[in-house]
């Protein structure tokens, strides 16, 4: 089934550690984003990717980097895990410009 | 920049009653407008979105909006809400230009009566 996949599901992560959360998509869509979604907050766009090379920082970027080497593909890096970033992840992706999002299920984070 | 304000954040109506989610923006340019709905442990799915034509847009499930410029809404409604209606909905807006990003509500959570 087309879409996208996100791995892990879930983690549970000590202060400080490194962890890359994995997205991949098979729809050959050109933008892929990064979404935190916190009670109360919505969604808050992180970073994205307008095509394969390109990345831009969204709303709250601080803490977090990505990469985006091919289509396919748009990994969220947190170089030094805090507990305010305790959240649930969320990658999306679009076709062309200003079209529906196609999310995720989600990698529920818990920093301790 | 693009801003959206959902009114209320829990929303409870009785099955088959009328369900009315509202939604306010502010853009500076002719917006896109979306609205989506989550379930429990899902990701988010679109229920219809207003790029230009027609003010009043119809999506899935029986739910519309209509896009009002001169109020600056969007709100969402259902004639009938039904059980399998409860759920997240988040109305959203990009700037209506060649800009992919989305800024998101804070979300309405809506529960059914039996």
């Amino acid at each position: 089934i087309a879409g996208i996949t996100q791995a892990p599901t879930s983690q549970i992560l000590a202060a400080g550690r490194r962890m890359t959360l994995r997205c991949t998509q098979d729809m050959r869509h050109n933008a892929m984003y990064w979404y935190r979604q916190d009670l109360g907050l919505g969604l808050r766009l992180i970073h994205y990717s307008n095509t394969a090379g390109t990345t831009g920082k969204g709303e709250v970027p601080d803490g977090y980097s990505v990469s985006r080497a091919n289509t396919d593909d748009f990994p969220l890096t947190l170089a030094s895990a805090v507990p305010s970033q305790t959240s649930v992840y969320f990658c999306a992706s679009s076709d062309e410009p200003n079209s529906p999002l196609h999310f995720g299920n989600g990698t529920r984070l818990t920093v301790t | 920049a693009q801003s959206v304000t959902q009114l209320g954040s829990h929303v409870s109506v009785s099955e088959g009653a009328l369900v009315l989610l509202r939604c306010n923006y502010s853009s500076s340019v002719p917006p896109y407008l979306f609205w989506y709905v989550q379930y429990p442990n899902q990701g988010l799915q679109l229920l219809l979105k207003y790029t230009t034509g027609a003010t009043l847009v119809k999506g899935i499930n029986g739910f519309e909006a209509e896009f009002k410029k001169s109020e600056t809404s969007f709100h969402l409604t259902k004639p009938s809400a039904h059980m399998s209606d409860a759920a997240e909905y988040f109305c959203a807006v990009t700037r209506g230009s060649n800009d992919y990003k989305l800024s998101f509500g804070a979300g309405t959570t809506v529960t059914v009566r039996a």
